[in-house]
């Protein structure tokens, strides 16, 4: 059963703290998307990458980092350094090549107490 | 940049066809326009995408008009479970950032049984 797996749904974490989400496919999509998504809102990009060891940032990067070392796996950290991490957080992937859909993941929902 | 702007709410009696309108003045000629919808604290799911030709499949007609500067997306017969965001994007691609999806902010359409 392929698609994308996003854990935990949802995340705590206090204050100063760093925190990773984690994003995996089992879809062999070439391309990784992290979004941002705060209540009301669309979805603003944060990191993306398009191959392994290669990412760039988003709109919204400040704050973020990220890693592609394995073409399934995309995590994002929330550093300290993000003002305003509380938010729901979604990841996606697609295949490059061609005209095709963005695949999205359940979403990580992250409250800084 | 969200490259698309829609109404931020609509409603839709049951069983009725709901008319989602987008507007996208400043797509460019290979910019293909997507649409998502988003149930409450889900990850977006695809409904259909288009160039310029109207498309249709199982959830959804697509029309486009003929400058390609808006587009149209028809439920057909509205369920309850229709009742989510709607989000219209712009797809571009570029060989070095690949696929880019520009969400808006999205209608958040309700049924009304």
């Amino acid at each position: 059963d392929g698609g994308i797996t996003q854990s935990p749904k949802y995340l705590f974490r206090k204050e100063g703290q760093n925190v990773t989400l984690s994003c995996e496919q089992n879809l062999n999509h070439d391309a990784m998307y992290w979004y941002r998504q705060d209540p009301g809102q669309g979805l603003r990009l944060i990191y993306y990458s398009q191959i392994v060891n290669d990412f760039q940032k988003g709109d919204i990067a400040e704050g973020y980092s990220v890693s592609r070392e394995k073409k399934e796996s995309f995590p994002l950290t929330v550093t300290s350094a993000q003002k305003n991490p509380t938010a729901f957080y979604l990841c996606a992937s697609t295949i490059n090549a061609g005209v095709n859909e963005q695949f999205f993941g359940p979403g990580t929902r992250l409250t800084v107490l | 940049d969200a490259k698309t702007t829609q109404p931020p709410s609509m409603d839709c009696a049951e069983g009725r066809a709901a008319n989602l309108p987008c507007n996208h003045s400043t797509i460019s000629g290979n910019e293909y326009v997507y649409w998502y919808r988003q149930i409450h604290s889900q990850g977006p799911q695809y409904i259909i995408h288009g160039l310029k030709n109207n498309e249709t499949n199982e959830m959804a007609s697509l029309i486009i008009t003929e400058d390609r500067k808006s587009s149209t997306l028809i439920l057909p017969h509205a369920t309850l479970r229709d009742t989510a965001v709607y989000y219209c994007i712009v797809r571009v691609f570029a060989l070095n950032t690949g696929n880019q999806f520009y969400f808006g902010t999205g209608t958040s359409l309700t049924v009304i049984p």
